[in-house]
């Protein structure tokens, strides 16, 4: 019930082209789903979060895609750049329980010249 | 404003040793956080505290681990002894405990303490 899973576990995309993780879950009770990029030697930061009431969200080049009934979601970045090159993590949180982060396993993406 | 802060930034210990690690949270953040992150997975929360109360240890290996957060501010993650299985890197983060412009409480990470257990 607390887990979250993510794919793929690495990805390799080319400058410009568009970069798509994807995660599942399964505690229905999850209502805040935020995504968190990892820098080497750096810890997790926010990056984009959507609500489950809401089917998109975009922020730059980074969109988020909801799919309630299928308890899915990803994370579309556009046009990647090489400065994109990190791990990329899902999560979820139940916002009237302790905040508590759940993680998916995490993608590291490369994204080539 | 300053990040979390996170010391010592790597540490390498045998086994059975016993290891400390030292966080700052972002001043004025109520709540505190420890995950564990081993390499290839994605952050595991072992402890939370609310000002200078545990809110959630339920995966905080007791017999081995320990933490505190004296006086509401700084916190100690301990582990006595280590075993191998406790290579990992140790996060701290913390949020302010109140609803930001996101409508949410953001945690913010610290860089990390790498633990290597030989």
């Amino acid at each position: 019930q607390q887990q979250v899973k993510q794919s793929p576990q690495s990805l390799i995309v080319q400058k410009g082209g568009i970069s798509i993780i994807n995660c599942a879950y399964e505690n229905t009770a999850f209502d805040y789903f935020p995504w968190y990029q990892q820098f080497p030697g750096k810890g997790p930061a926010l990056l984009i979060a959507i609500r489950p009431d809401v089917s998109e969200k975009k922020e730059g080049r980074f969109t988020i895609s909801f799919n309630k009934s299928a308890k899915q979601f990803s994370l579309h970045i556009m046009d990647s750049q090489p400065g994109d090159s990190a791990t990329y993590f899902c999560a979820a949180i139940r916002m009237d329980s302790s905040y508590k982060l759940i993680f998916g396993s995490g993608t590291r993406l490369l994204v080539r010249p | 404003e300053a990040g979390v802060a996170q010391s010592p930034r790597y540490k390498i210990i045998e086994k059975r040793q016993s290891v400390a690690f030292w966080c700052n949270p972002i001043s004025g953040h109520a709540t505190l956080y420890w995950y564990q992150q081993i390499l290839g997975q994605g952050p595991k929360l072992l402890i939370q505290f609310q000002n200078n109360g545990v809110v959630d240890d339920s995966q905080l290996p007791k017999d081995r681990f320990s933490a505190e957060r004296l006086k509401g501010v700084d916190s100690t993650l301990k582990i006595q002894p280590a075993k191998l299985e406790d290579s990992a890197v140790y996060l701290c983060a913390s949020s302010p405990r109140r609803k930001d412009k996101l409508n949410t409480d953001t945690q913010y990470f610290g860089p990390g303490t790498r633990l290597t257990v030989l």
